[in-house]
């Protein structure tokens, strides 16, 4: 078990309305990531971190931003949800002492009407 | 930005067969693993191997640096081993980057 839980696991909301999800993380990890998994596009990079505060951009960044104000917590906010971003999303996290490899939260399936 | 291809798509084996499914990428890599993806949407660590060779249980996978490519062999299939596979690089920039997978159903 890697201690990594995301919130919520389901969520649906109105285009237009703003949310965020969580991704916390037990370990002491130093890298998260935000990944979004659409059929026939695998699982594509949105944003991540490598550490408290610093982010970047991945692939699909557009209309997503970010924030790590501590090590264990890593926010994706949709400022204005589109249908488009019908997606399931996906936390993972890296960088452990001793632990290179990636873990991921169990995802969440996010629904825009 | 890297390209990372897996290969076949698809592929649909009898219970008991082995298969050997492949991931090449466009760039040197620092960071190479392998994940399953079960039925239930779960995505699990099988690998981490920027080189060389491992094995665990009936899995192993080999990674050739140099030629850019690597290898995921199941053996003995079970239908549990049923869902998709993914390759995941990195090249030094943290970004931990995916090919689309290969999806795996194994049939009793």
């Amino acid at each position: 078990d890697a201690g990594i839980t995301q919130s919520p696991r389901h969520k649906v909301t109105e285009t237009g309305t703003p949310v965020t999800l969580r991704c916390h993380q037990t370990e002491n990890h130093r890298y998260m990531y935000w990944y979004r998994q659409d059929p026939g596009h695998g699982l594509r990079l949105i944003h991540y971190s490598y550490g408290v505060k610093d982010t970047d951009k991945g692939e699909v960044s557009d209309g997503y931003s970010v924030s790590r104000s501590k090590t264990e917590d890593f926010l994706l906010t949709l400022e204005s949800a589109t249908s488009s971003q019908t997606s399931v999303y996906f936390c993972a996290i890296s960088g452990a002492t001793g632990r290179p490899e990636a873990f991921f939260g169990q995802g969440t399936r996010l629904t825009v009407v | 930005g890297i390209q990372v291809e897996q290969s076949p798509p698809d592929l649909i084996l009898q219970e008991g067969a082995n298969s050997t499914l492949r991931c090449n990428f466009s760039d040197s890599v620092n960071n190479l693993q392998w994940f399953h993806q079960n039925p239930w949407g779960q995505l699990i660590n099988l690998f981490y191997i920027p080189s060389g060779t491992k094995q665990n249980g009936r899995l192993s996978a080999t990674t050739v640096a140099t030629e850019r490519y690597s290898l995921l062999y199941i053996s003995s299939s079970q239908t549990t081993d049923s869902g998709v596979y993914f390759c995941a690089v990195e090249a030094g920039s943290y970004q931990l980057t995916f090919g689309k997978g290969t999806k795996l159903s194994v049939i009793p």
